[in-house]
């Protein structure tokens, strides 16, 4: 079974700090995705990694930066976190060939007061 | 507009009820398609695979695609109170693209 882990699946954090959020996956995928899932928007992709030390904007890139030093770990970063980044933030997996399917992880429910 | 159209629901049905979900979309490229289903507070689990167009079941569950149409159809039969979640429909035009999601639609099965 393919397994996508977050850190923390609750996190209260206050206004102007700096969080780290962290993804590991144990299936050697390539591709590794940062979302965040809101009622009435659905699921919006931050940022994404094909590969190690690399880097794509998603959708939402602003007010978010990425880290990808191993291949089985994705970091999202909230570098100065804000009341509007209050979110369920969700990591997913996928190989680089196949049936391009996304293996997710519990999600990350962040609250920032 | 959005690339991916799905009615968010929510959608309220009686056990043992055929239960139908759908998305439109209007990119023509999307070849790859798939049904997550998410229960509250968890992330989101693939339910239903397909490639380009046809059905699929598995169980009581069958996926349609309609490539003519850009539109694709999810079945539950004889739906449970486990069936309840929110079902959300995705798709990519290829291998290694990523997957744009509808917004998903909540779904409550009443025993």
């Amino acid at each position: 079974d393919v397994k996508v882990t977050q850190s923390s699946r609750y996190l209260v954090k206050r206004t102007g700090e700096k969080v780290f959020l962290e993804c590991v996956q144990d299936m050697d995928h390539e591709n590794m995705f940062w979302y965040r899932q809101d009622p009435g928007l659905g699921l919006r992709l931050i940022y994404f990694s094909y590969d190690v030390k690399m880097k794509e904007k998603g959708d939402i890139p602003e007010g978010y930066s990425v880290s990808r030093e191993k291949k089985e770990r994705f970091s999202l970063i909230l570098e100065s976190a804000s009341t509007n980044q209050t979110s369920m933030y969700l990591c997913a997996s996928s190989p680089w060939t196949g049936q391009n399917i996304q293996y997710f992880g519990a999600g990350t429910r962040l609250s920032v007061l | 507009q959005k690339e991916v159209e799905q009615d968010p629901g929510p959608l309220s049905v009686p056990e043992g009820a055929i239960v139908s979900l759908n998305c439109t979309y209007s990119n023509s490229a999307f070849q790859y398609f798939m049904w997550y289903r998410q229960y509250s507070r968890k992330g989101p689990e693939l339910l239903m695979y397909t490639y380009s167009s046809g059905n699929k079941e598995d169980g009581r569950f069958t996926a349609q695609v309609d490539k003519s149409s850009k539109y694709i159809s999810l079945f539950i039969r004889d739906s449970q109170p486990s069936d309840s979640a929110t079902y959300l429909c995705a798709m990519s035009p290829g291998s290694g693209s990523r997957l744009t999601f509808g917004e998903g639609t909540q779904l409550t099965v009443n025993p």
